[in-house]
């Protein structure tokens, strides 16, 4: 049971550069989330999927966009890089049933723009 | 005022040493709070969820004041591989928001 897989791991990209972070669960999980992760700043939403074909804005949700592409994945897109939107990137899944706060997160993606 | 508010730390302590730490939210309206764990540049882990009437796991013990809107997590036994930044997260699970955390070094 893999959880939740990110990919890439890490990205050097050029400023202006686009770029889709991927993100799959085979939890058969309903809602997803994409967070970024500065120094000093702590965990801030960019955006979530509450279910297959919605998806709605974060707390940071400018310069990114999302698709919920099924119920297993949702990719985070960076249209035009900038040096702001270097971070590490966290994904995370939470259960249909059960306990539904818990959040199950990926690995993350460090990204870099130079 | 920051939603979730935690003092950074880091705290260090010696092996066998009890440690606390607390967290206060601005949202009396939260119904759901947890203690996460992450160790240096790895994902965020559940911990513990921290229940009203108070909750132990092992050699954590959780608290909630909701009077006070703060939080607790007490460590006993401070093991080398507690050693990780300790995040306090508030909820309704739709926009769970996290604090900055805590950061717990435990030393021989």
């Amino acid at each position: 049971n893999a959880g939740v897989t990110q990919t890439p791991k890490f990205q050097v990209l050029k400023t202006g550069q686009s770029m889709t972070l991927q993100c799959a669960q085979d939890m058969n999980h309903n809602s997803m989330y994409w967070y970024r992760q500065d120094p000093g700043m702590g965990l801030r939403l960019i955006y979530y999927s509450a279910s297959e074909g919605t998806t709605d804005k974060g707390e940071v949700p400018n310069g990114y966009n999302v698709s919920r592409l099924n119920k297993r994945e949702f990719s985070l897109r960076l249209e035009s890089a900038a040096p702001s939107q270097t971070s590490v990137y966290f994904c995370a899944s939470v259960p249909a049933t059960g306990d539904k706060n818990i959040q199950y997160f990926g690995a993350g993606t460090r990204l870099s723009v130079l | 005022r920051k939603e979730v508010e935690q003092d950074p730390g880091p705290f260090n302590v010696p092996e066998g040493a009890t440690v606390a730490f607390n967290c206060t939210y601005s949202n009396s309206a939260s119904q759901s709070f947890f203690w996460y764990r992450q160790d240096c540049r790895k994902e965020p882990k559940l911990l513990m969820s921290v229940y009203s009437s108070g909750n132990e796991d092992g050699r954590f013990t959780a608290q909630l004041n909701r009077a006070s809107q703060y939080i607790s997590l007490l460590i006993r036994d401070s093991k080398l591989s507690d050693s990780a930044t300790y995040l306090c997260v508030v909820g309704p699970y739709s926009t769970l928001t996290f604090g900055k955390g805590t950061m717990l070094l435990v030393s021989p």
